[in-house]
């Protein structure tokens, strides 16, 4: 069983819509969560860090953590053709600097 | 602030031979980290160092795999007898100090070709 699990997607949007990507965490240990975007044959880059349960806003992203569903997701409002890229969640678990990532959803946003 | 720099960029070798990839920190990071990365997955964690010492290594690093980071600075990751399977990117990261809620900033990555 994977630590993080995502749907490895294409997951598809129209250019404007809200983008909602979801992940799963089986070590109750972990206590902070990532999110990165990943473009081809690119490094991941961090869009976002949350770390209590609720909801968390920068921008047009919205980070949501669910502890005890142990469930953490991802929303982008007003998607745009640029989001089009691999988003990967990532896990801490506490007393630990090993981050465990999942394998990645792939967004497409369609003009 | 230069982000996290790797060098190099790609590396294309002969199944057998040493690599040794080197990978520079945020300058106020004391955190770093390499992970390994292959297509269709996310980034695997190798190893964490924390100033000199290495204080985290996975199972994932075999005996060919040898990371240092000898005065809290850059750091290397060697690969010797190298393998088709060890092809993959490797990437460095790090972060600042204090707590388990620091994110990690990723570099550009090795991307390492084994023929």
């Amino acid at each position: 069983q994977k630590e993080v699990e995502q749907n490895s997607g294409p997951l598809s949007v129209p250019e404007g819509a809200i983008a909602s990507l979801n992940c799963t965490y089986s070590d109750r240990g972990s206590q902070s969560f990532f999110w990165y975007r990943q473009y081809s044959g690119k490094s991941p880059e961090l869009i976002m860090s949350i770390y209590s349960n609720g909801d968390k806003e920068d921008g047009r992203f919205t980070a949501q953590l669910n502890k005890a569903s142990q469930y953490v997701s991802l929303l982008i409002r007003d998607s745009q053709p640029s989001d089009s890229a691999t988003y990967l969640c990532a896990a801490r678990s506490g007393g630990y600097q090993k981050v465990t990532f999942g394998t990645g959803t792939k967004l497409q946003v369609i003009p | 602030d230069t982000g996290v720099s790797q060098d190099p960029r790609h590396k294309i070798t002969k199944r057998g031979q040493n690599v040794t990839f080197r990978c520079d920190p945020i300058s106020e990071h004391n955190r770093l980290y390499w992970y390994r990365q292959t297509l269709g997955q996310g980034p695997e964690f190798l190893t964490y160092f924390q100033n000199e010492a290495q204080l985290e290594k996975s199972r994932l690093l075999s005996d060919r795999f040898s990371a240092e980071r000898p005065k809290g600075s850059f750091s290397t990751l060697e690969i010797q007898r190298t393998e088709q399977g060890d092809s993959a990117m490797y990437l460095c990261a790090s972060s600042p100090s204090g707590g388990v809620n620091q994110p990690q900033h990723f570099g550009d990555g090795t991307r390492l070709s084994i023929l």
